[in-house]
């Protein structure tokens, strides 16, 4: 099956603790995303990457940080310096960075902070 | 500041019945217009888009009706289901954009 994949689906994490939120895709899409999702905010861009070893911030980087070495892989590490991290993160690919190109989504991971 | 509004925050409807969910916007640049259908505790997936040349789009019981001069787009399900019980987010975007502007989202309740 092609997808997208996203892993833990639930993540419990102390306060001052940096964690990693894993994305896979096996769609071969260039372009993958990370969204923060909360109740009544719909859809928020936090950094987005065109192609590998490439990315850009979004809309709401502070405090987050990512990588992209592999064109299949785009790790999402929510740090200690973000300061409202509970939220439900979304990862999402395209063919290209093109905001034309539809969007495949990820199931999505809940992080809580403790 | 978001830069697409959404309307409603949420709807119930019965089924059979029509739901109307409402988004507007404000920078001209844009000119395409998805919505995405979300359900609980899945990430959101397209239903249906738009763009500013033609006024409406059907795909079976979903519709988007466009009004370019008021910059506002609406999401009309016709006969809605149970099934049909999800968020649904409308975006925008310029052509040469690489992001979309999600609205706030739609929870939509059908009951049986």
């Amino acid at each position: 099956d092609g997808g997208i994949t996203q892993s833990p689906k639930y993540l419990f994490r102390k306060e001052g603790q940096n964690v990693t939120l894993s994305c896979e895709q096996n769609l071969n899409h260039d372009a993958m995303y990370w969204y923060r999702q909360d109740p009544g905010q719909g859809l928020r861009l936090i950094y987005y990457s065109q192609i590998v070893n490439d990315f850009q911030k979004g809309d709401i980087a502070e405090g987050y940080s990512v990588s992209r070495e592999k064109k299949e892989s785009f790790p999402l590490t929510v740090t200690s310096a973000q300061k409202n991290p509970t939220a439900f993160y979304l990862c999402a690919s395209s063919i290209q960075a093109r905001s034309t190109d539809t969007q495949y989504f990820g199931p999505g991971t809940r992080l809580t902070v403790l | 500041q978001q830069q697409v509004k959404q309307s409603p925050q949420s709807l119930i409807v019965q089924k059979g019945g029509i739901s109307i969910i409402n988004c507007a916007y404000e920078n001209t640049a844009f000119d395409y217009f998805p919505w995405y259908q979300q359900f609980p505790g899945k990430g959101p997936a397209l239903l249906i888009a738009i763009r500013p040349d033609v006024s409406e789009k059907k795909e079976g019981r979903f519709t988007i009706s466009f009004n370019k001069s008021a910059k506002q787009f609406s999401l009309h399900i016709m006969d809605s289901q149970p099934g049909d019980s999800a968020t649904y987010f409308c975006a925008a975007s310029g052509s040469n954009d690489y992001k979309l502007s999600f609205g706030a989202g739609t929870t939509v309740t059908v009951r049986a």
